[in-house]
């Protein structure tokens, strides 16, 4: 069965510093893998995704980089991070089967920016 | 691109009583409707989802149905249960992106 992993859980970082989460699934083949947001309270917005190794799509401008150096691997980043990327931020996988696309979540990872 | 409102934003209801959250969307090619549950604190879950040649489906107490012609979906639960209390989006897609609603806050009153 398919699993999907994400660290760390929990981050405290200071404005101005940098960010690298990663997020890796087991068990499957060439997935597609995306990065959401979730601000306290609020709903999910996508921020990137990839269909493949080195395949990049940003939904949103920001000061968030994200990248896919193996199959399974999809790693967000940024250089100098904001109050305002505080969240929760969840990876996803998703594997296009007759172009239904079943999304499942890891456990994300809760970021406080001070 | 798809836009997905949903409505309403919270909803209250008495155990044992039914919850019905709607959605609508705009994209016609989008083919495939996910609901998802999220508990405090916790990543969503899917819970039921429907494809666009399917007008209703159901498992246990949770039913989904899709109406096409004119781009809405529902979900509803029957005799809710106080671990129903959770926030619920509704989400469409026809490519490789979800669209997601904005999110139902349900709260299940003992």
């Amino acid at each position: 069965s398919q699993t999907i992993h994400q660290w760390p859980a929990t981050l405290v970082q200071p404005v101005g510093s940098p960010l690298s989460l990663e997020c890796t699934v087991e068990g499957t083949s060439n997935p597609n893998l995306y990065w959401y947001r979730q601000a306290a309270g609020r709903g999910l917005q996508l921020l990137f995704y990839s269909v493949g190794i080195g395949q990049i799509s940003s939904e949103v401008p920001q000061n968030l980089s994200a990248s896919r150096p193996q199959d399974r691997q999809f790693i967000l980043s940024s250089k100098k991070l904001l109050l305002s990327d505080s969240g929760f931020y969840l990876c996803a996988w998703s594997v296009l089967a007759g172009r239904v696309n079943e999304q499942f979540f890891g456990p994300g990872t809760r970021l406080t920016v001070l | 691109g798809e836009n997905v409102e949903q409505h309403p934003s919270t909803l209250s209801v008495q155990e044992g009583d039914s919850a019905v959250i709607k959605c609508t969307y705009s994209d016609s090619a989008s083919n495939y409707f996910p609901w998802y549950k999220q508990e405090l604190g916790k990543r969503p879950q899917l819970i039921i989802d429907i494809r666009s040649n399917v007008g209703e489906k159901k498992d246990q107490r949770i039913a989904v149905t899709l109406n096409k012609t004119a781009k809405h979906f529902s979900l509803h639960i029957t005799e809710t249960q106080p671990e129903d209390s959770a926030v619920y989006f509704c989400a469409a897609s026809g490519d490789y992106k979800l669209s997601f609603g904005a999110g139902t806050t349900v709260t299940v009153r003992a």
